[in-house]
């Protein structure tokens, strides 16, 4: 079966546009995860969601972020008026039922890069 | 804020040799995980212990969790070139999974 896929690979955007990152998980984990990643640093939290329950968003760092799950499968988080220090690998996780000791399973990430 | 905190922050090995690195911790887990990454991208889960867990063994890697310490080691034992890449502890903090910020192994041949 597939992995989890990200879209697009690589997106570089002008200071002060919207961006949308898409977010494929793998079919039937109903846990998914969006994590920010600076150059040289680690895994910043962002965004879980888990079946129908609300998200925890304690991890977006702004209100130009945000980000949705429709019917459970597919994830957009959407940045809005881009910033330079928005620039960073976008990576999201799905993982079977949101439990700790789950293994989050990765995409390959999006590259953004603000200019 | 970052619950784990890689140590060190690089390591440079000769192929043939065991690389060991440290995580440390600040509040009480459930479990701990390993993660390796490539190139900056994708993470890959590597192994999982529990707090009532003292050392796991998978292949080539051997992890060791003190809870008292809150502390973990990952060994690789006979590194390859291609074990080359960065390295994250991972904690079930108040969010799902707080990672650290890694150790960068490069394995030279």
């Amino acid at each position: 079966g597939a992995g989890v896929s990200q879209s697009p690979s690589n997106k570089v955007t002008e200071k002060g546009k919207d961006v949308e990152l898409r977010c494929d998980p793998i079919s039937g984990h109903t846990a998914l995860y969006w994590y920010r990643q600076s150059l040289g640093q680690g895994l910043e939290f962002l965004i879980y969601f888990q079946g129908n329950s609300a998200p925890d968003k304690s991890g977006l760092p702004s209100d130009r972020f945000s980000a949705e799950r429709t019917g459970g499968s597919v994830s957009t988080l959407t940045i809005q008026r881009t910033q330079q220090e928005d620039s960073a690998v976008y990576l999201c996780a799905s993982s079977l039922a949101g439990a700790s000791a789950d293994t989050q399973y990765f995409g390959p990430g999006t590259r953004l890069t603000v200019l | 804020s970052q619950q784990g905190e890689e140590d060190p922050q690089a390591l440079s090995i000769q192929e043939g040799e065991n690389a060991t690195m440290n995580c440390s911790y600040k509040t009480s887990i459930n479990n701990l995980q390993w993660y390796r990454q490539n190139s900056g991208r994708g993470l890959v889960h590597l192994i999982l212990i529990r707090s009532n867990e003292r050392e796991k063994h998978s292949g080539r890697l051997r992890v060791t969790l003190d809870t008292s310490k809150k502390s973990s080691s990952l060994l690789i034992t006979a590194s390859r070139a291609a074990d080359t890449a960065s390295y994250f502890c991972a904690t079930d903090g108040n969010t799902p999974l707080v990672f650290g910020k890694g150790t960068r192994l490069s394995v030279i041949a």
